[in-house]
């Protein structure tokens, strides 16, 4: 069955550090590949996505390239901001359903 | 454009009393979904509607849980009687379906349920 593995968090940065989160996933097919981002007590908002390999989703300054070779998918932003701050959650999307990873809480100080 | 809408934003019941969730999907969006999200979790689904029919409820538990999307537009889930662990954010997305060519889903802000 599809599967999503991200890094466990929290992952902590100072403001303007560079950050990356990884996620691998396991899928039949060419599942679509979706970034939603929740901030706290919120639902989930998209952040990116990517429809087929090689694609680069990006958005506010996140971006993430579609590895089907590394079967991967991994979050990176150049210069975090303390508005970052929020739960990060990797997901694949097949037969209509999504399969999320657990989520990486990330933390940025000022 | 509104979004997904959702209510009650919080809901805490007694354990065995009765609940119901409401979710008013994006205008002109087909398929809906309700989702389970556990503290520290992922959101799971519970079952997906394409217009008014539930196109995959395999992990909705029926002993307890049910769900309707009349007229193809607002859903409502409910769990009857409550337990424990039914305590989560239960929420709903919409997309505009896989005939439309687009299955990117939309979530609306969740119903925190807790069960004393």
């Amino acid at each position: 069955g599809n599967s999503v593995t991200q890094m466990e968090g929290p992952v902590t940065l100072s403001e303007e550090a560079f950050l990356t989160i990884n996620c691998t996933y396991t899928a039949t097919g060419y599942p679509s590949l979706f970034w939603y981002v929740q901030y706290p007590g919120e639902g989930l908002q998209l952040l990116l996505k990517a429809t087929k390999a090689d694609d680069k989703g990006s958005n506010k300054g996140f971006e993430a390239t579609y590895r089907k070779e590394t079967t991967s998918f991994h979050l990176e932003k150049g210069s975090v901001q303390v508005s970052d701050s929020a739960v990060y959650f990797c997901a694949l999307e097949g037969y209509s359903t999504l399969t999320f990873g657990k989520g990486t809480m990330l933390l940025v100080s000022p | 454009e509104a979004g997904v809408v959702q209510s009650p934003r919080y809901k805490i019941i007694e354990k065995k009393q009765p609940v119901a969730f409401w979710c008013n999907p994006i205008s002109g969006h087909n398929t809906l979904y309700w989702y389970l999200q556990n503290l520290g979790q992922g959101p799971e689904l519970l079952i997906r509607y394409e217009n008014e029919e539930a196109v995959d409820d395999s992990q909705l538990p029926k002993d307890r849980f049910s769900a309707e999307r009349l007229k193809g537009v607002d859903s409502t889930l409910k769990i009857q009687p409550a337990e424990l662990g039914d305590s989560a954010v239960y929420l709903c997305a919409s997309s505009l379906g896989r005939i439309a060519g687009d299955n990117t889903q939309y979530f609306g802000p969740g119903t925190r349920l807790t069960v004393l």
